[in-house]
């Protein structure tokens, strides 16, 4: 157990929808990661938040967002869901900005039909 | 996006040694990592090496870095069936992230 949860753990919504995934960091963690997971493109960093400030942009769609609130959790939301949407969505947290320790949380599946 | 690039497959006997080799193409990366994926789980942080060592050992685990190659390299020691998994190297660059694609690791009782 990595200290990193994530809610919820499976998510099925229809095509165009918005969701929003929660990640809790570590205790004591003060940076997010946020990465998508799917069997064409891989692991994709998405984007970094650190003590409620965007950190650094990875390959993040402009359909997507998020945000890290004062008590260090964060949120991702994705909207006007496409079928290719559909993938393993990871949050890590770190001590620092460095991201050299980064804990991973169990993933959310999001399936978009 | 820089390519950080493994081979799919590594099959070894229990016992054996495993090595499970990672090329990067971004010669300013600062730190590069190994992680664990097990079935339905997230990334297990197995160990990272900064970009100006040549050599990290843990345990059974030995990192092994050419800079001059751009070749990373993670060798498990008496591999056992519980390290069957799929392995990532992932490299940081600037305030980027990049993963390889994964070794699955099947170990062979």
């Amino acid at each position: 157990d990595s200290g990193v949860t994530q809610t919820p753990k499976h998510l099925i919504t229809a095509t165009g929808q918005r969701v929003t995934l929660r990640c809790s960091p570590r205790s004591g963690d003060l940076s997010v990661y946020w990465y998508q997971q799917s069997l064409d493109q891989g692991l994709q960093f998405l984007i970094q938040y650190y003590n409620g400030e965007e950190r650094a942009k990875g390959n993040i769609l402009e359909r997507f967002s998020a945000q890290q609130f004062p008590d260090l959790h964060s949120e991702l939301n994705l909207s006007s869901l496409e079928l290719g949407d559909s993938a393993l969505y990871f949050c890590a947290s770190s001590p620092g900005t460095g991201g050299y320790e980064q804990y991973f949380g169990p993933g959310t599946r999001l399936t978009v039909t | 996006g820089e390519d950080v690039e493994q081979s799919l497959f590594l099959s070894v006997r229990e016992g054996d040694s495993s090595v499970i080799n990672c090329t990067y193409t971004d010669s300013s990366s600062t730190y590069l990592y190994w992680y664990k994926q097990e079935p339905g789980a997230g990334l297990q942080l197995l160990t990272y090496i900064f970009s100006n060592m040549d050599m990290k050992q843990d345990q059974r685990l030995t990192v092994l870095l050419n800079k001059k190659d751009k070749h990373l390299s993670l060798r498990i020691a008496d591999t056992q069936t519980g390290d069957s998994a799929i392995y990532f190297c992932a490299e940081k660059a600037g305030n980027q992230f990049y993963f390889g694609t994964g070794t699955s690791l099947t170990v062979i009782p």
